[in-house]
Parts: C-alpha cells; sequence; structure tokens
C-alpha cells in the first residue's frame, strides 16, 4: 500500500498570511507514459463532504480561487493557500490514485491565528 | 447536475447486516467508476471499495475484504454497499463518490452527502 503521509497535523496561519501543507508517499506516484503524479488535494469543513481542490498535483479545479496551489512529484507535494482567507478555515487531505488501495493522508487542520 | 444521494445508513449491532444505497443522477452511471469512502467520528477519510465503470471488477480495503460487497444496478443508477459482520470499528459516516471523468484513477470530484453507519450494542 501507498503511505501518504501529511505534515503538519495542525496550522494556525494569520488572516493574509501564507500557509502551507506537505505530504509524503512512500512510494512514487508518477506515471512516466503520461508524464503525471497521481496526488490530488481535498478541503474538508465540518459537516460537509470533501471538495476537490487539485488533482493532477497541481491542476485547479474549476471554480477553486486562485490562491490555493499544488506542487510536487513523485513522492513530496505541498499545498499553499497564499493568503490565508476564514472561509479557508478547514481539514485538508491528500490523496493518491495512482495505486489500489486508494489512499489519503492524516489531514491538516488549518485554523485562524 | 451530478447528483449523490447515500441512504440506508443507521444504528446496528455488531455483527449485524446493513446495505448502504446510492442514488446516481446526472451522468452516465454504467460507465462510471463508483467509490465507497469512509469517515470515522473526528477521524481522516478511508477510502473503503470501488467498482470500475463498464465492468465488474471490484475492489476493496483489507479492513472490509470478505464482509463488505458493492455492486451496482445500471438499470435503477444505483450503487449498493452490503455490509456484513459489522463490527465498532466500522462506524463512520459511509461516502459514495465518483470523478469527474468516470476513471478509477482520478481525483474525485463528487460526494454525495454521506450516510451515518453506527455499529452498538
Amino acid at each position: 500500500d501507498i503511505v501518504m503521509t501529511q505534515s503538519p497535523e495542525s496550522l494556525a496561519v494569520s488572516l493574509g498570511e501564507r500557509a502551507t501543507i506537505n505530504c509524503k508517499s512512500s512510494q512514487s506516484v508518477f506515471s512516466s507514459p503520461n508524464n503525471k503524479s497521481y496526488l490530488a488535494w481535498y478541503q474538508q469543513k465540518p459537516g460537509h463532504p470533501p471538495k476537490l481542490l487539485i488533482h493532477w498535483a497541481s491542476d485547479r479545479e474549476s471554480g477553486v480561487p486562485d490562491r490555493f496551489s499544488g506542487i510536487g512529484s513523485g513522492t513530496d507535494f505541498t499545498l499553499t493557500i497564499s493568503s490565508l482567507q476564514a472561509e479557508d478555515v478547514a481539514v485538508y487531505y491528500c490523496q493518491q490514485y495512482y495505486g489500489t488501495p486508494l489512499t489519503f493522508g492524516g489531514g491538516t487542520k488549518v485554523e485562524v491565528k | 447536475e451530478v447528483q449523490l444521494l447515500e441512504s440506508g445508513g443507521g444504528l446496528v449491532q455488531p455483527g449485524g447486516s446493513l446495505r448502504l444505497s446510492c442514488a446516481a443522477s446526472g451522468f452516465t452511471f454504467s460507465s462510471y467508476a463508483m467509490n465507497w469512502v469512509r469517515q470515522s467520528p473526528g477521524k481522516g477519510l478511508e477510502w473503503v471499495s470501488s467498482i470500475i465503470g463498464g465492468s465488474s471488477t471490484t475492489y476493496y480495503a483489507d479492513a472490509v475484504q470478505g464482509r463488505f460487497t458493492i455492486s451496482r444496478d445500471s438499470s435503477k443508477n444505483t450503487l449498493y454497499l452490503q455490509m456484513n459482520s459489522l463490527r465498532a470499528d466500522d462506524t463512520a459516516v459511509y461516502y459514495c463518490a465518483t470523478p469527474f471523468s468516470g476513471n478509477y484513477h482520478e481525483g474525485i470530484d463528487y460526494w454525495g452527502q454521506g450516510t451515518l453507519v453506527t455499529v452498538s450494542s
């Protein structure tokens, strides 16, 4: 199984400041034939299902604000919120869809400092 | 508009059974990969099972292999999860979910609101 490890577990950031979340996979989730990393980022607010923010490691979903960005390849990935807004308070998860079982990171709780 | 509506959750005793349903609309259900993902109270997301679009191929997490069965009825646009030999650690909100493209190896765009399963005596 591909283990996804997120850090930190929680993060407190002032409004307007940058938030950075890391995700590391236990093996590469990069596919050479299509030059893509099979890595997604989700945002989940209490009482709601997850919302897909980014897939293929760096492709932002339609309608997702451009303050959210993803970078990385192979085994190391980062989600950045460039300027934290109050509505960004949530838990963020990474997920690999390269192999079975599909696996998620443990989550990072982002709060306002 | 894609819609996924889960039902069938509830309270069940350890060792009991439950069948979850997910009514799907807004896309070509039969050709889409469908997933069940669960979330225990206060915990993270855990993939449970998938069924591949256009085939009978199914996948299961080790934790549910041999106890849970995923299936679909394309005539009813409905996904199922038959859960047997339920244990306390199966207590969770169960989400039905599918990627926009319908392919298994994709990020998951569409999620239902979830149905709560509580296993307790």
